[in-house]
């Protein structure tokens, strides 16, 4: 099982700010089968990013992914208000399917 | 265009089983993997298996091994999945999330689950 390790836990940063996520696999991932999601409270996850740099539909520019083998990173260009929520990384290469435990972005 | 309607909130004693559905609308209902995901209350997202709803088949997390049948009905487009011998553990939310070559684009709202005495 790949495991997923998200960091940091939280994230305190102001509005216009930029936010740099980090998702290190415990093993590689295949062919960067890498998916970012953002949720916000009693709400269900959102898809941002997938095969590890490509933007969902609908997504803003201000988000954008990168990374490939073990490490990726989610960069939120500038942080709009309703930026702030946690975000979780997820592996689709490997079964089972693993998410990291997520990163928290909070108002500063 | 694609939505997934679950069923609504139970609450079960422990040793209990539940039953949750999620309904598919807007898209060919067989042509698509479905997966089910757990949120325990303040907690991260769990992945516990998935079924491809034009054979039946399914695969399931070991954590969910033995506990866990996902099933499908074809002629209402409906998946479900059934957890068996509940324990407070269980008490989360859960998501059905269609799959699109592996990443999960759509979700359904959630269906909380209570396990409670």
């Amino acid at each position: 099982e790949i495991v997923l390790t998200q960091s940091p836990g939280t994230l305190s940063l102001s509005p216009g700010e930029r936010a740099t996520l980090s998702c290190r696999a415990s093993q590689s991932v295949t062919s960067s089968y890498l998916a970012w999601y953002q949720q916000k409270p009693g709400q269900a996850p959102r898809l941002l990013i997938y095969g590890a740099s490509s933007r969902a539909t609908g997504i803003p520019d201000r988000f954008s992914g990168s990374g490939s083998g073990t490490d990726f990173t989610l960069t939120i260009s500038r942080l709009e208000p309703e930026d702030f929520a946690v975000y979780y990384c997820q592996q689709y290469g490997s079964s089972p399917r693993t998410f990291g435990g997520g990163t928290r972005v909070e108002i500063k | 265009q694609v939505q997934l309607v679950q069923s609504g909130a139970e609450v079960k004693k422990p040793g209990a089983s539940v039953k949750v559905s999620c309904k598919a609308f807007g898209y060919t209902f067989t042509s698509y993997y479905m997966h089910w995901v757990r949120q325990a209350p303040g907690q991260g997202l769990e992945w516990m298996g998935i079924i491809n709803p034009s054979g039946g088949s399914t695969s399931y997390a070991q954590n969910f091994q033995g506990r866990v049948t996902m099933t499908r009905d074809t002629s209402t487009s409906t998946v479900y999945m059934e957890l068996s011998s509940l324990r407070s553990e269980d008490t989360a939310v859960y998501y059905c999330a269609r799959d699109s070559s592996g990443y999960f684009p759509y979700w359904g709202q959630g269906t909380l689950v209570t396990v409670s005495s």
